[in-house]
């Protein structure tokens, strides 16, 4: 079965500071992965996915996400956070079947601060 | 656009008690699914259906049933409600041609 780990759960940054979010997941076969995110009040959205090809993706509002492989990561980068992306972050791996039975990380909480 | 609409927002009810959430998609999506999430746990897998008359469980079944008469409806029943169940639910629908999953508003359930 596979299993995902989210190490930061809780992030605190000012604006313009950079951010990088953790997860690792765990899972033999075909991964897909995906980052998806719940500002306050509203429903989870995607923000970017990985099915194959180049393991650098960029996603929405400036995100990207780089899946290695060998490390069993996806890591969510920004290089310059706004006030405006205080939210949830799930990471969720999907086996073959895609997007359908995704295993969802516990989440980081991110705070900017203006 | 209506997407992924989920009844009601919010509920109380008591131990023992039983109930439905509903769960309506008008994108024509042939996979749907219901999530819970409670704090520190993130979203687990209650159930889910690839197409209409087609169920099966996720990682926490027990407590629920679904069922998928029509591509648009995709109910979640509590049998006998318990506190434990207290959460707030997620439906989400899906098709292979976007590989992304569409998320409803969520529905918060209290038991007391």
């Amino acid at each position: 079965a596979q299993s995902v780990s989210q190490h930061n759960h809780h992030v605190i940054l000012s604006e313009a500071a950079s951010l990088e979010l953790g997860c690792n997941y765990s899972y033999g076969g075909t991964v897909n992965l995906f980052w998806y995110v719940q500002y306050p009040g509203q429903h989870l959205q995607l923000l970017l996915k990985y099915f194959s090809g180049d393991p650098l993706v960029k996603g929405i509002k400036g995100f990207e996400a780089e899946f290695i492989k060998s490390k069993f990561s996806f890591n969510l980068r920004k290089p310059s956070v706004q006030w405006s992306d205080t939210a949830e972050y799930f990471c969720a791996p999907g086996g073959d079947t895609g997007f359908q039975k995704l295993v969802f990380g516990t989440g980081t909480r991110l705070l900017v601060s203006p | 656009n209506a997407g992924v609409t989920q009844t009601p927002k919010f509920q109380v009810l008591k131990t023992g008690q039983s109930m439905t959430l509903q769960c309506a998609q008008d994108m024509n999506h042939e996979y749907m699914s219901w999530y819970r999430q409670d704090p520190g746990m993130g979203l687990r897998l209650i159930h889910y259906s690839v197409g209409a008359g087609i169920t099966d469980q996720g990682e926490v079944p027990n407590g629920y049933n679904v069922s998928r008469s029509t591509t648009e409806d995709f109910p979640l029943r509590l049998l006998s409600a318990a506190p434990s169940q207290t959460s707030v639910y997620f439906c989400a629908s899906g098709t292979g041609d976007t590989g992304e999953l569409f998320f409803g508003e969520g529905s918060r359930l209290t038991v007391l």
